[in-house]
């Protein structure tokens, strides 16, 4: 079964510092999005991308995060400047419709570490 | 309110016995409806979407109930492998924005 990949799985980053985090979503989806899940908090949505442009990002996801598909495969998210409370677990996650009508499908996240 | 709340738990559970969950949901156009599990610091997986007819898969039965806003999962004749956190997920409008609820954790005790 085709699935969404991550990496690296843990990243640990001097606080200031710049991260990129990298996805491999499923092949034939056309949506993709970023979550990120503070530890013994809820899932929380960043942003969901589509036809190479941001479709929703939420009040999380600010100047300082930006997301890249640079190639056909690849999915990043580019956290500048990172600060303590960036510590979390981050979710890709890819579907082949808008989430209204499709469920979508999760890659086994990176753990963020902001020291 | 907010946007999806569950009963954070944890339930404990004696294998076999039937467990229900229940989740509510703030926003009436909400259009979309799903149960995640999550186990101990690993992804979200699907477990089941929720249709307004109500659906069944094996042990699992997802009740949907928009006039009082709620969604419902009931596990019947549980088992040790289903302890884990099981996440109520809400798509508020035709977007691609979904909300989590923070989940409900269930211990299976054998």
């Amino acid at each position: 079964e085709p699935e969404v990949t991550q990496t690296p799985s843990h990243q640990v980053t001097q606080m200031g510092q710049e991260v990129i985090l990298r996805c491999v979503p499923i092949s034939n989806h056309l949506y993709f999005y970023w979550y990120r899940q503070i530890l013994g908090q809820k899932v929380e949505f960043l942003v969901s991308f589509y036809n190479n442009e941001i479709s929703e990002k939420s009040e999380i996801f600010d100047d300082q995060f930006s997301v890249e598909r640079p190639d056909g495969s690849n999915f990043t998210l580019k956290i500048r400047s990172t600060k303590l409370e960036d510590s979390a677990m981050y979710f890709c996650a890819s579907g082949p419709m808008g989430q209204g009508n499709q469920p979508q499908h999760f890659g086994d996240g990176t753990r963020l570490s902001i020291l | 309110r907010k946007e999806v709340e569950q009963d954070p738990g944890p339930f404990n559970v004696p294998e076999g016995a039937t467990v229900a969950f229940n989740c509510t949901y703030s926003n009436s156009a909400s259009q979309s409806f799903f149960w995640y599990r999550q186990d101990c610091r690993k992804e979200p997986k699907l477990l089941m979407s929720v249709y307004s007819s109500g659906n069944e898969d094996g042990r699992f039965t997802a009740q949907l109930n928009r006039a009082s806003q709620y969604i419902s999962l009931l596990i019947r004749d549980s088992k040790l492998s289903d302890s884990a956190t099981y996440l109520c997920v809400v798509n508020i409008n035709e977007g691609d924005k979904i909300i989590f609820g923070k989940g409900t954790r269930l211990h299976i005790l054998p």
